[in-house]
């Protein structure tokens, strides 16, 4: 069973640019999480989708957002990049419904630097 | 709102030795699940043990136990029998039970070390 895929792994922008980060869950999950990992900040939560739907925001500007296609496909934006904006942006599945055994299967990630 | 927060920001083990890892969160809730992940270096996240507040039987896997204690709303790691394998970022991190948006809150993580 493939795992959670993140694309692109490493990405460099400059800052006023926008981004699109894509994530395909494991084969089954509708539910898909974002989080975003800074060393200062730690792992924070951005947003969950579930069957296309947004179930859950966290703290963060609009200028993040994300959306869920129909094959549980997920993507976030990142728009009007700042410098604080470089971290790793970490993508999570699991099945989203059920027993909340509340494991989440993550990807590898995908690194971001603002310049 | 709840928070994590984990005291140890490194800790270092001779490998065959134990270490505990330490985590103290803060909810008002009484339904919860609390979690140990595991970041190696460049790789990707995974779960280590699993623990749901209603049980009060500390969970095991293997070489991997919690000392759970929901009064004290303290939940520690323990690992035996350390190996080169285990040397990681560890998340302690926490659920709301009756939460399906997954908004896990995760602690600041403590990298260990194992020395050969």
């Amino acid at each position: 069973k493939a795992g959670v895929t993140q694309t692109p792994r490493y990405l460099i922008k400059t800052r006023g640019q926008q981004v699109t980060l894509s994530c395909s869950p494991i084969s089954g999950h509708r539910s898909v999480s974002w989080y975003q990992q800074t060393p200062g900040q730690g792992l924070q939560f951005l947003f969950e989708y579930f069957s296309e739907t947004q179930r859950n925001k966290g703290n963060f500007p609009g200028r993040f957002s994300g959306r869920q296609f129909s094959n549980s496909r997920s993507e976030m934006n990142v728009s009007t990049l700042e410098l604080g904006d470089s971290a790793l942006y970490l993508c999570a599945s699991s099945p989203g419904t059920g027993v909340h055994t509340g494991e989440l299967f993550f990807g590898e990630g995908s690194r971001l630097t603002v310049l | 709102a709840q928070t994590v927060t984990q005291s140890q920001p490194e800790m270092s083990v001779q490998e065959a030795e134990t270490v505990t890892l330490s985590c103290t969160y803060d909810t008002s809730e009484s339904d919860y699940y609390l979690f140990w992940y595991k970041q190696p270096p460049s790789r990707q996240m995974i779960l280590v043990i699993r623990q749901e507040a209603y049980k009060q039987q500390n969970a095991t896997e293997n070489r991997f136990s919690v000392n759970f204690q929901k009064a004290a709303k303290s939940f520690s790691l323990k690992i035996s029998d350390s190996q080169l394998g285990d040397a990681a970022m560890y998340f302690c991190a926490y659920i709301k039970g009756d939460n399906y948006g997954q908004n896990f809150v995760f602690g600041p993580g403590t990298r260990l070390s194992v020395l050969p």
